[in-house]
């Protein structure tokens, strides 16, 4: 089964403080991608990473860093020294193959980030 | 640089109106999705198509209809709106399945 997990719906954190936002996949699949996007308040849905199942080394991009981790089913994404601008919603992806060649997208429903000033 | 566009980004129509929601986009991707959304809540994929001619359902029954004939245009119609469809429609394209989607703006769509 195919599953994407977001189990916080809502975190509410002051500016400056770090924020972890928790994903759990389920997938049959050895060969699988993961993703992470922001939608903030105008709508608009922004990529952030892309990451394949047979790399497992964390990323770090300024204030954005993630930690896959195959062991768990985990690919979490860490926002550090948040600013009001991280205020968004944040969607956990998974695309993985139904059928030979067939890949699958599914999308969790989201954790809303609100930063405090 | 992503570059895919949505027409109109708001539209406020009556019970009953035939309307069609515009998405373009210049990538050259084969891969393009209708989303639909109610404000900051779950992703529900409504049509999808992998390519010219090609064209599916999603995983949300739509009373929509989509069409892709050219690569670049992918339109989705409405032929009688009514007030349960009131929700953001979002378009995206992909290169393929297991890439990266890249979004358009939405259109915010208001049936009265």
């Amino acid at each position: 089964a195919q599953k994407v997990t977001q189990a916080q719906t809502e975190i509410s954190v002051v500016e400056k403080e770090d924020v972890t936002l928790d994903c759990v996949y389920e997938t049959r699949d050895t060969t699988y991608y993961l993703f992470w996007y922001k939608q903030p308040p105008s709508g608009e849905l922004v990529f952030l990473i892309r990451r394949n199942s047979f790399d497992e080394q964390n990323e770090i991009s300024g204030r954005y860093s993630w930690n896959f981790q195959k062991s768990t089913s985990s690919f979490n994404f860490t926002i550090t020294a948040s600013q009001v601008v991280d205020s968004a919603v944040y969607f956990c992806a998974l695309s993985d193959a139904i059928t030979s060649g067939t890949y699958k997208y599914i999308f969790g429903t989201g954790t809303r980030l609100k930063v405090l000033a | 640089e992503a570059d895919i566009y949505q027409t109109p980004r708001y539209l406020v129509i009556g019970t009953g109106k035939k309307i069609t929601l515009e998405c373009s986009q210049t990538m050259g991707h084969d891969k393009m999705y209708w989303y639909q959304q109610d404000p900051g809540m779950e992703l529900h994929l409504i049509h999808y198509s992998y390519g010219v001619n090609s064209t599916e359902k999603g995983d949300l029954s739509s009373e929509s209809t989509v069409s892709r004939i050219r690569t670049e245009h992918f339109p989705l119609t409405l032929e009688s709106a009514r007030p349960s469809h009131t929700s953001q429609y979002l378009c995206a394209s992909s290169l393929s399945s297991y890439n990266e989607q890249f979004f358009g703006p939405g259109t915010r769509l208001t049936v009265l």
